[in-house]
């Protein structure tokens, strides 16, 4: 497997409460990525990254904000959690522009 | 922006028996189409991939074929094995788009079954 760690594995916490989920990468690798997983949707990009401090919004962005200091970390922020961001997290990476993505274990979330 | 549908949503199949699964994408600018097989409680894997240059491709007991008038493609898994059982995604992007990544378009993902 790749070297992506997402932390923490599973979460849970109170509806308008700020919550991050951290992506760490051992890969030097330039595109970073967080989607969320839902039965019936599949997995919907929320936010990525194509270098230190350029991020860009995905399909799902509302309610997420996303950071990258450094080359092996991304972070994702909800900024007040609510039920309907129950879900699990995925961040994925890669080397060159939507090719070749390396999944992580995942982050369960569940929002009460 | 791109649309893909995946089906079946789920298929069952007999063990050796051959699976096939279907997606269709909406742009066609899209080039790059992956799949991704999801075992429970793991993050996707990739398992073959495609780029829009070449119609099929081969690894081992699986292949995956490209149609891009019709802008469908397929994976094709022969002589199924019980740990073939997962969720399977099909995906597609845009390579060489500028301005910045992305990411992939997925479907909504197989549940293939391997009935012993």
């Amino acid at each position: 497997d790749a070297g992506i760690t997402q932390s923490p594995r599973h979460k849970v916490t109170e509806t308008g409460t700020p919550v991050t989920l951290r992506c760490h990468q051992t890969e030097n690798h330039r595109y970073m990525y967080w989607y969320r997983q839902d039965p019936g949707h599949g997995l919907r990009l929320i936010h990525y990254s194509y270098g230190v401090k350029d991020t860009d919004k995905g399909e799902v962005s509302d309610g997420y904000s996303v950071s990258r200091s450094k080359t092996e970390d991304f972070l994702l922020t909800l900024e007040s959690a609510t039920s309907s961001q129950t879900s699990v997290y995925f961040c994925a990476i890669s080397t060159t522009e939507n090719t070749e993505a390396f999944f992580g274990q995942g982050t369960r979330l569940t929002v009460v | 922006g791109e649309n893909v549908e995946q089906h079946p949503s789920t298929l069952s199949v007999q063990e050796g028996d051959s699976a096939v699964i279907k997606c269709t994408y909406s742009d066609s600018a899209s080039n790059y189409f992956p799949w991704y097989k999801q075992e429970l409680g793991k993050g996707p894997q990739l398992i073959i991939d495609i780029r829009s240059n070449v119609g099929e491709k081969k690894d081992q007991r699986i292949a995956v074929t490209l149609n891009k008038t019709a802008k469908h493609f397929s994976l094709h898994i022969t002589e199924t094995q019980p740990e073939d059982s997962a969720v399977y995604f099909c995906a597609a992007s845009k390579l060489g788009s500028g301005g910045g990544a992305d990411g992939l378009t997925f479907g909504k993902g197989t549940h293939l079954i391997i009935q012993p």
